[in-house]
Parts: C-alpha cells; sequence; structure tokens
C-alpha cells in the first residue's frame, strides 16, 4: 500500500515568520508530487505539480522542493500572513491521474 | 484552470437514504475524479468516472454503495446509497489537466445522523 505522510500535523506560527513543511513518499516508480492548498469551505487549490529530481518551484511567497531519490518534498512559506492559513496537502500521482494524499499539515497564522 | 460546481454543497441526512451529488465542469474533460475525505483521515479516491464506460473503483470501495453515472464530458454523479454515520465526510470531484494539474470542486459536506 502506498503511504504519503506529512509532517507537523498542525503548525501555528506569528505573522512574519518563515515556515516550512514536509512530505514523504515511496521513492520508486514516481510520476509527480503535487502540493494543494485547501480552506475551509473552499476548493483544494492547486499550488504546484513536479515531476523532475531536484525541481524547485516558486509562486509568490511559497516555494517547493523535490527529491525523488530519498522520496520526500519541502513546501517554504516565506514571512507567513494570516491569510496563508489553510491545510497544506501532498499528493503522489501516476500516470493515469490518480492522486494519493498525506493527511495533510493545518497552518494557523497569528497577526 | 477548469471551473467546477457541486451541488449540494451540504446535506444532512436520515441512515438508511441516499443521496446523490453532482458534478459540473465548465469544460468537456475526459476524466473525472471522486474522492471522499472522512473526519480525521486523508481525501481518498472512491472512484474514476470515465464518459461512456462504468466507472473505475479503488479497493474498499464497490458500485452497489457509491453508483456513478457520467453522461457525458461535462457532468458526473457520485450516489451515496444507504448512508450510515460513517459516510459522514466531504465528496469532491476533481478534473485532469494536461500538464497533470487537478482541480477540485467546492466539495459536498454530507451529515448522516
Amino acid at each position: 500500500i502506498l503511504n504519503v505522510e506529512q509532517s507537523p500535523q498542525s503548525l501555528h506560527v506569528q505573522e512574519g515568520d518563515s515556515t516550512n513543511f514536509t512530505c514523504s513518499f515511496p521513492s520508486s516508480n514516481f510520476y509527480a508530487l503535487h502540493w494543494y492548498r485547501w480552506e475551509t469551505a473552499k476548493s483544494p487549490e492547486a499550488l504546484f505539480v513536479m515531476t523532475l529530481n531536484g525541481d524547485e518551484k516558486k509562486k509568490g511567497r511559497i516555494s517547493a522542493t523535490l527529491n525523488t531519490k530519498e522520496g520526500y518534498s519541502y513546501l517554504y512559506i516565506k514571512g507567513s500572513q494570516p491569510e496563508d492559513s489553510a491545510t497544506y496537502l501532498c499528493a503522489f500521482g501516476n500516470q493515469g491521474g490518480k492522486l494519493i494524499f498525506g493527511q495533510g499539515t493545518e497552518l494557523s497564522v497569528k497577526p | 484552470s477548469a471551473v467546477i460546481s457541486q451541488k449540494p454543497s451540504r446535506d444532512i441526512c436520515q441512515r438508511g437514504t441516499s443521496l446523490t451529488i453532482q458534478c459540473q465542469v465548465d469544460s468537456q474533460v475526459t476524466m473525472m475524479f471522486w474522492y471522499r475525505q472522512q473526519p480525521g483521515q486523508s481525501l481518498t479516491l472512491i472512484a474514476t468516472a470515465n464518459q461512456g464506460s462504468e466507472a473505475t473503483y479503488e479497493s474498499g470501495f464497490v458500485i452497489d454503495k457509491f453508483p456513478i453515472s457520467r453522461p457525458n464530458l461535462t457532468f458526473s454523479t457520485l450516489t451515496v446509497s444507504n448512508m450510515s454515520p460513517e459516510d459522514s465526510s466531504i465528496y469532491l470531484c476533481s478534473v485532469a489537466r494536461r500538464g497533470g494539474e487537478q482541480y477540485f470542486g467546492p466539495g459536498t459536506r454530507l451529515t448522516v445522523t
């Protein structure tokens, strides 16, 4: 059974702090790693799709790195803002489009 | 991107009844997916809905419990049959685009009493 794990489960930071989360996944038969941001009562929002070992992607203050050989990805948020409060999900994707999700990291940013 | 709507957005249902959730996409897509998130659990794939063929179910999910229709390339329904409190979840549909990104609907929050 393919397992995707995220840590930490939850994180409470002050506005302006930088933070990072980890996603671990099986390193064999890698196809793609997805990051999503999910706010309550909204659709999960796609942040990144990463496919190549060593990939680094950036979107505003959010960036992600990928290591397919050791099976992990990091998501970084620089200078967290209250509007960054959400659950951040990673998912291991296969060629057929199926996604296997981790349990998510719940981020709370206090003003 | 894709604009996806779901109906209903939330519902409270009695055990033993069934609920049909609708998913509408603003453009034609080949593959649609149905996921659920039970309280405290990961988002889990229920099935892949392909137009013109039967849905493909993941391990642990069966057609009798979660029948799916895909009458055209922009619409799908998922029915949760003979509900029990364990079916209380958020149900989401999604579509896959070229480049691998998947776009999700806003979800249906189901509570079974």
